[in-house]
């Protein structure tokens, strides 16, 4: 079974980076799917932000487009997420997902704050 | 961007109530409508894709229909487990864009 796993800070200041990193087993991220973030934020909306495909192409969402970077580690079967210029708007829990959201990982929260 | 608009935006229902939770969409999307259930621990688990198709393990008591602009997902005698946050999905177009969302609530 495919399993996602998100990492990364809990708490970012303002104007810095966001990095995230999902971690899968079950399955080898070169093998096939796009691998997606998603973001809820509080208040309920949710929003997907982009993917990377299994050939290591990516997909922004244009609201994002020019803050996101998705990467990959095929060695450690891994992508990440960066996001730039953070503001408090980008407080959300960040959710790592396979293919067509059929497989998520259970979601890191993270708080932009100073 | 499509924007999907989903009601109501919190239902009130009973154990053992049939409910259904729409979802519109602002052009139409071709039948390329996915559900997500989210439990209060942020859990987020799939349960129908393209309309109308149940993910595995999902309980018969889930269905779902529609097409062009109109969706709806229903569950037909609620467990204590339904009670959660749903969300319908559009996929016919990038960017990818989610419903508000509907909070399902023991009345």
């Amino acid at each position: 079974e495919i399993q996602l796993q998100e990492s990364g800070p809990g708490l970012v200041k303002p104007s810095q980076s966001l990095s995230l990193t999902c971690s899968v087993t079950g399955y080898t991220i070169t093998s096939g799917y796009d691998w997606s973030w998603i973001r809820k934020f509080p208040g309920n909306k949710m929003e997907w932000m982009g993917y990377i495909s299994n050939s290591g192409s990516t997909n922004y969402n244009p609201s994002l487009k020019i803050r996101i970077s998705i990467s990959r580690d095929p060695s450690k079967n891994q992508f990440f997420l960066q996001l730039n210029s953070i503001t408090t708007e980008d407080t959300a829990t960040y959710y790592c997902a396979s293919g067509s959201f059929d497989y998520w990982g259970q979601g890191v929260m993270v708080t932009v704050s100073s | 961007d499509i924007q999907m608009t989903q009601s109501p935006s919190s239902l009130p229902a009973s154990l053992g109530e049939r409910v259904t939770i729409s979802c519109r969409a602002s052009q139409g999307i071709s039948s390329n409508l996915n559900w997500y259930q989210q439990k209060p621990d942020g859990t987020i688990k799939p349960l129908i894709y393209y309309t109308s198709n149940l993910q595995s393990d999902v309980p018969s008591r889930f269905s779902g229909s529609g097409s062009g602009t109109d969706y709806s997902l229903t569950i037909s005698g609620l467990e204590p487990e339904d009670f959660a946050m749903y969300y319908c999905q559009q996929d016919a177009s990038f960017p990818w864009t989610f419903g508000g969302g509907t909070k399902l609530e023991l009345k």
